[in-house]
């Protein structure tokens, strides 16, 4: 079975720490996304990645960098964690031809401190 | 920026009740793409439409995709409480070629 895989499922930390989170998927997909998840706010795209060493912004990617050295590994960095990144992060995955849907992980909730 | 409204926010339906999710975007799509996401888990792929007024069916699940490419709708028929969940459409720009979430529509079955 196909998957998205990330590495924490809940993660506590602290205002200013500096927080990774990790996603790895198995399809050899070309696009890898990171999204945040609030309720009423929907899901809100915080970066992407076309390809190996590529990254673009999103809607929301104040307060976050990333990181694609290898195609089926993309990290997500909150680089000084604050109270208002608290909220659920989600991973997907998706081939570059837009037959296919996404392919989301299990998702991460961040709470800050 | 583009925009993809959905509504209604919540509904709330007693079992073998219908139920239908509206989905509207501010400019043209090139495809429109279903989810669902279970309380407590992530949101999984439903479907695929790409051409004008194209309908599709899942079981007692169907699909449309307006004339304009602009607006789509996810009607149940006669919902089960393994119905429950929140429906997010999900809009590919014509232009940017990026997806854009609705707000999704949670929907509670009562049996």
């Amino acid at each position: 079975d196909v998957k998205v895989t990330q590495s924490s499922r809940y993660l506590v930390k602290r205002t200013g720490e500096k927080v990774f989170l990790e996603c790895v998927q198995d399809m050899d997909h070309e696009n890898m996304f990171w999204y945040r998840q609030d309720p009423g706010l929907g899901l809100r795209l915080i970066y992407f990645s076309y390809d190996v060493k590529m990254k673009e912004k999103g809607d929301i990617p104040e307060g976050y960098s990333v990181s694609r050295e290898k195609k089926e590994r993309f990290s997500l960095i909150l680089e000084s964690a604050s109270t208002n990144q608290t909220s659920m992060y989600l991973c997907a995955s998706s081939r570059t031809s837009r037959n296919y849907g996404y392919t989301f992980g299990s998702g991460t909730r961040l709470t800050v401190v | 920026g583009q925009q993809v409204m959905q509504i209604p926010q919540y509904q709330h339906v007693q079992e073998g009740e219908d139920f239908t999710t509206y989905c509207n975007s501010s400019t043209t799509l090139s495809n429109i793409q279903w989810y669902k996401q279970r309380p407590g888990g992530h949101p999984v792929f439903l479907i695929q439409l790409v051409k004008s007024g194209e309908v599709k069916k899942q079981k007692r699940l169907t699909f449309q995709f307006g004339e304009a490419k602009k607006n789509s709708s996810l009607h149940i028929t006669a919902t089960q409480t393994t119905d429950v969940g929140t429906y997010f459409c999900a809009g590919q720009s014509s232009n940017t070629g990026k997806l854009i979430f609705g707000q999704g529509t949670t929907l509670q079955v009562k049996p």
